[in-house]
């Protein structure tokens, strides 16, 4: 069973630029959710995909976008870069209906905006 | 939406009992989970309870749930080096699985 992969694991823009992030689900898992962990927070839920379409979003503007593609990866998108977006990214996937709701989190994509 | 918080810093010595509080907004949480995180690193769900219960005992872990005052708390017993993390509690409703997080307790284990 291979589990939860995010690229790149680190990440340097400047402001304004735009970044892409990415994320293999685990096998069998077809819902990702995108986090964004500031330095001493504790995540903060950005959106969820489940079977390609967003199903829920956090309280983040519409810069932040996203993609699920047909094998269940998804693309984390930020345009117009702001420094208060450094951060640790996080992705987590899960199976709907699954008994305990367990999300399944990869290791994380840092990102700093100089 | 929900708030969670939770105490910053928590130091213990090994092989005593660590504890970790957390309290909560939203009583409409339907699971509640303790979360683990080691210097970059990924989280790592440790442990989880149902709101319709009061206590969950899974080896050295214990998450005792008090509905009425909104209050998780989560025991490590014979506390040990590896422990060593920021713990944090996260909460998460039925339908969609967004999963609302405390702000971490870092559990500094000294040997």
């Amino acid at each position: 069973e291979t589990g939860v992969t995010q690229s790149p694991t680190h990440l340097i823009k400047t402001r304004g630029q735009q970044v892409t992030l990415r994320c293999s689900s685990q096998s069998g898992h077809n819902t990702v959710s995108w986090y964004q962990q500031a330095l001493g927070q504790g995540p903060q839920f950005i959106f969820q995909y489940y079977r390609e379409e967003e199903n829920g979003r956090g309280n983040f503007p519409p810069r932040f976008s996203g993609l699920q593609f047909p094998n269940y990866s998804s693309e984390l998108n930020v345009n117009a870069l702001e420094l208060d977006d450094s951060a640790l990214y996080l992705c987590a996937s899960s199976s709907p209906g699954g008994g305990k709701g367990e999300q399944f989190f990869g290791p994380g994509t840092r990102l700093t905006v100089l | 939406g929900e708030d969670v918080e939770q105490s910053l810093f928590l130091s213990v010595r090994e092989g005593d009992s660590s504890v970790i509080n957390c309290t909560y907004t939203d009583s409409s949480s339907t699971y509640l989970y303790w979360y683990k995180q080691e210097p970059g690193a990924g989280l790592q769900l440790l442990t989880y309870i149902f709101s319709n219960m009061d206590m969950k005992q899974d080896q050295r872990l214990t998450v005792l749930l008090n509905k009425k005052d909104k209050h998780l708390s989560l025991r490590i017993a014979d506390t040990q080096t590896g422990d060593s993390a920021i713990y944090f509690c996260a909460g998460a409703k039925g339908g969609y699985q967004k999963v609302t997080f405390g702000t971490g307790t870092k559990l500094q284990v000294i040997p």
